[in-house]
């Protein structure tokens, strides 16, 4: 079974500055999904960033990037002039892409709360 | 385009009744998945259902179930409620055959039980 872990329960950024939250994973497999999802205060959860396995590059979203580390098995959010509106539980996520039954289940880690101090 | 809705948003119950949870999904979606998030848990998969049928089920007691209609709508349903029960319950919808592996989620409906 796949395991996803976020070291950091809770993080804080100064308004403008750049902060890294980690994320590292356990599979077997060799193709997977990786994701980053973001839940405000009571509000629903919505997608950051999507990164597929077989590619090397690194996803970019507008300032949301991440740092997609195979071998080692980790996936780093980095949000680069951070705003207000990024304060909000960020949780990374683990999806195999394997078809038919149980394929489009999430593996969550617990969370990192990330507070931006203005 | 209308999100995921989930109803009711917030509901109290006692030890012992039963619920259920409603969600609707994004139009055009047949994927729907259900989470149970708590503080100590985190985010725990339940089940997913696609085309009226469950193609996969979390390591949940039985007392948990859903199923989904041909509309796409889904329901969950929480017999003899115990006070771990209570959680917030997540709903996410998705594309099939796209394999791009968004969820979209709806806000939630969250559950006390006392």
């Amino acid at each position: 079974a796949q395991t996803v872990t976020q070291s950091q329960p809770e993080m804080s950024v100064q308004e403008a500055e750049t902060v890294t939250l980690s994320c590292t994973y356990d599979t077997s497999e060799s193709d997977y999904y990786l994701f980053w999802y973001k839940q405000p205060p009571s509000r629903q959860m919505i997608l950051v960033i999507r990164q597929e396995a077989y590619k090397q590059q690194n996803a970019t979203e507008n300032r949301f990037s991440v740092n997609f580390q195979k071998a080692a098995k980790s996936f780093s959010l980095k949000i680069s002039d951070s705003q207000l509106g990024d304060a909000a539980m960020y949780f990374c996520a683990y999806r195999s892409v394997l078809s038919g039954a149980g394929s489009y289940q999430l593996t969550f880690g617990k969370g990192t709360k990330l507070s931006v101090i203005p | 385009k209308a999100g995921v809705t989930q109803t009711p948003r917030y509901l109290i119950k006692t030890r012992g009744q039963q619920v259920t949870l409603s969600c609707s999904p994004i139009s055009g979606h047949r994927s729907v998945s259900w989470y149970q998030q708590t503080p100590g848990q985190g985010l725990q998969f339940l089940f997913e259902y696609f085309s009226e049928t469950q193609r996969n089920k979390g390591n949940f007691p039985g007392r948990f179930s859903g199923r989904q209609f041909s509309n796409s709508r889904s329901e969950m349903n929480v017999s003899t409620l115990e006070l771990g029960d209570s959680a917030l319950y997540l709903c996410a919808s998705s594309i099939q055959g796209l394999n791009t592996g968004e969820l979209f989620f709806g806000e939630g409906s969250r559950l006390t039980v006392l």
